[in-house]
């Protein structure tokens, strides 16, 4: 099992229309937990942090499952500028690669 | 607060030639990465740093080698640059278990 798996995309959804991204990863010692967004030729930039209840911030929603090792990320009422690459990040603690781990990203494109 | 700094943006090198991509950030961050991203791909982590004075490999560390003399610094040494090399450059830095950010990126390509 890979570190940190995302779903394979791309995620083709219409204007309007609710989607979720789900993560697992393999380290039950991981500590923390965050959603980034890239556009393309762009650096990836912080979409949120993911806490042990739950998080929410306008139309995006963070959910941990630690007992099933997974994160989740719902996107209601999607817009065209939501159109981006989404990557999963695990902090494992300790251990080699500075402790994070990115997942290979899912690519979301919403059509007008 | 400029956060993470990169230079240069572009940058075309001749096959055999060497240069330094300059990384700089001013949050007083312990850790430090630089990443590759070709496109269409994921980000591989090149090196990475837990403070002054300490660095270790990540993934993709062949043909490159980094320093971190200060906090704030962390170039990337490119070595003898290869076509294999030509790519994205992103450095990023963070604050413990806290989230990372990522400088804007120097593309690079080799030819």
């Amino acid at each position: 099992r890979k570190e940190v798996e995302q779903d394979p995309g791309p995620f083709n959804v219409p204007e309007g229309a609710t989607v979720a991204f789900n993560c697992t990863y393999s380290n039950s010692a991981s500590q923390s937990f965050f959603w980034y967004r890239q556009d393309c030729r762009k650096e990836p930039k912080l979409l949120m942090s993911v806490y042990s209840s739950g998080n929410e911030d306008g139309r995006f929603t963070a959910q941990l499952n630690r007992a099933s090792q997974y994160i989740s990320l719902l996107i209601r009422d999607s817009k065209l500028s939501d159109s981006a690459t989404y990557l999963c990040v695990v902090n494992i603690g300790g251990g080699s690669q500075g402790n994070l781990i990115f997942g290979k990203g899912t690519k979301l494109s919403v059509k007008p | 607060n400029a956060g993470v700094t990169q230079t240069p943006k572009f940058r075309i090198l001749k096959i055999g030639q060497s240069m330094t991509l300059q990384c700089t950030q001013d949050m007083n961050h312990n850790y430090m990465y630089w990443y590759r991203q070709d496109p269409g791909m994921g980000l591989k982590l090149i090196y990475y740093s837990v403070g002054a004075g300490i660095t270790d490999k990540g993934e993709v560390p062949n043909g490159y080698n980094v320093s971190r003399s200060t906090t704030e610094d962390f170039p990337l040494r490119l070595e003898l640059a290869a076509p294999s090399q030509t790519s994205v450059y992103f450095c990023a830095s963070r604050w413990g278990s806290r989230e990372q950010y990522f400088g804007p990126g120097t593309r690079l390509t080799v030819t």
